[in-house]
């Protein structure tokens, strides 16, 4: 149960697009299509923003895209906002019926 | 509205035991598998344990397999994990989740609650 590995750290400029990627393996990742992820601002509950890849729950903006090629997995952030600085991680399903996370990324907005 | 409420969270001993509670409410308990996630003191969130929507399957992190048991009361709408031979990095802040999407995805989270096991 070895971590997916995301980038430490990811910043850009209002109004600009980021890319936070995502590796695992084939027992994870690659696997399946159960690939989620969410947003965590300090002192407060993740919040699911994207699942099945590419699914956006309701609420959450057009602006969060995510997509899958091979063992990895990538959240594009579009249209950068303040509101978007925090932390973001990636989760996937596995071959043993359990769920890892990704290390985490630390999204800033310049 | 759908809310989960952690309560539990203790300063405890190294090699001591402890239960946590998860209280569900405004959403049809019975029918949604639930989850453990915790999240070390300025570390990320791990994975701790998953229980089906009637409770015949459970599955846990390595970390924790065979220290920790996670069970639910339909009756209740309560989600528990019971801890034992707690170790000091099973520190964390403990959420659990619902298990609403394909794949272990969660939308609903509860606000977390801390364990510190500390001499």
């Amino acid at each position: 149960q070895s971590a997916l590995t995301q980038p430490a750290s990811v910043s850009g400029s209002p109004g600009q697009s980021i890319t936070i990627s995502c590796t695992g393996t084939s027992s994870d990742v690659g696997g399946y299509k159960y690939v989620s992820w969410y947003q965590q601002h300090p002192g407060k509950a993740p919040k699911l923003m994207i699942y099945e890849v590419s699914n956006r729950p309701s609420g959450v903006s057009n602006r969060f895209s995510g997509s899958k090629s091979g063992n990895t997995a990538s959240l594009t952030i579009s249209g950068l906002q303040a509101e978007d600085e925090a932390d973001y991680y990636c989760s996937s399903y596995t071959n043993s019926n359990t769920l890892v996370f990704g290390g985490g990324t630390k999204v800033t907005v310049l | 509205q759908v809310q989960l409420v952690e309560s539990g969270g203790a300063v405890v001993q190294p090699g001591r035991s402890l239960r946590l509670s998860c209280a569900a409410s405004g959403f049809s308990f019975s029918s949604y598998g639930m989850h453990w996630v915790r999240q070390a003191p300025g570390k990320g969130l791990e994975w701790v344990a998953f229980i089906s929507y009637d409770g015949r399957s459970k599955y846990y992190a390595d970390s924790v397999k065979g220290r920790f048991t996670i069970s639910r009361d339909n009756s209740k709408n309560t989600l528990d994990l019971q801890m034992s031979s707690l170790r000091a990095e099973d520190t964390a802040v403990y959420y659990c989740a619902e298990d609403g999407r394909p794949g272990y995805g969660m939308d609903v989270w509860g606000q977390g609650t801390t364990v510190t096991v500390s001499s």
